[in-house]
């Protein structure tokens, strides 16, 4: 069975800091796909980034990038010059086999908070 | 793009009453799934479609659940004989069927209240 993981409750970072978002995974397919969605108070959950198992590089998209280590099972989000609209849940998820695209197993979230 | 759309955003219902969701997916979208969302918890998936067949279903989904996609356009998630535990945000999401394009567009989401 898959399992994501994400140990931080909440984190907290300073407007126009780094900050790291951490996500393990488990599982035994060699084909897999991790993903970082935002979910704003409006409810709606929106794609930040996805990085495949295969992928020699580690995914960037605009201010967030993905440090996927893959013999640690981990996949954290970095998100560099927070901003105030920054401020949300995150969820990491991670999709198993090469043919369940859109089924996704989430992990608990993190809730962030930038601060001014 | 006028997104994923998902009515209503709020039903509150009493316990044993049916209730019915609608979602209205991205329109060259022939991929939809359902996820449920409990307080503090990432989504879980329920089940998807592609255009009007219903490829898979989580044993989360129990009989008194059912999603339709009649037309291979809006669907609907109707729950019968409503229970607390069925307290939750729902959550529907769609994406082109394009082998590599796994981004998942989602709605705002229905927040069900069983008292």
């Amino acid at each position: 069975a898959q399992k994501i993981t994400q140990t931080q409750p909440g984190m907290f970072v300073q407007e126009k800091e780094a900050v790291t978002l951490d996500c393990t995974y488990d599982t035994s397919d060699p084909s897999y796909g991790l993903f970082w969605y935002k979910q704003p108070s409006s409810g709606e959950m929106i794609f930040l980034i996805y990085q495949g198992s295969y992928d020699q590089q580690n995914a960037t998209e605009g201010r967030y990038s993905l440090n996927f280590q893959k013999a640690r099972k981990s996949a954290n989000l970095v998100i560099s010059a927070s901003q105030l609209g920054d401020s949300a849940m995150y969820f990491c998820a991670m999709r198993v086999g090469g043919t369940s695209y859109g089924k996704l197993t989430f992990g608990q979230g993190t809730i962030l908070t930038v601060h001014p | 793009d006028t997104g994923v759309s998902q009515n209503p955003r709020h039903k509150i219902t009493k316990r044993g009453q049916n209730v019915t969701f609608r979602c209205d997916p991205i329109s060259e979208h022939n991929r939809l799934y359902w996820y449920r969302q409990t307080l503090g918890q990432g989504p879980e998936f329920l089940t998807y479609f592609q255009n009007e067949a219903q490829l898979e279903k989580s044993r989360l989904l129990s009989d008194r659940f059912s999603a339709e996609r009649p037309k291979g356009s809006f669907s609907t998630l109707e729950i019968q004989r409503t229970e607390q535990g069925d307290s939750a945000m729902y959550l529907c999401a769609s994406r082109p069927d394009r082998y590599g394009n796994e981004k998942l567009f989602f709605g705002s989401g229905t927040q069900l209240s069983v008292l």
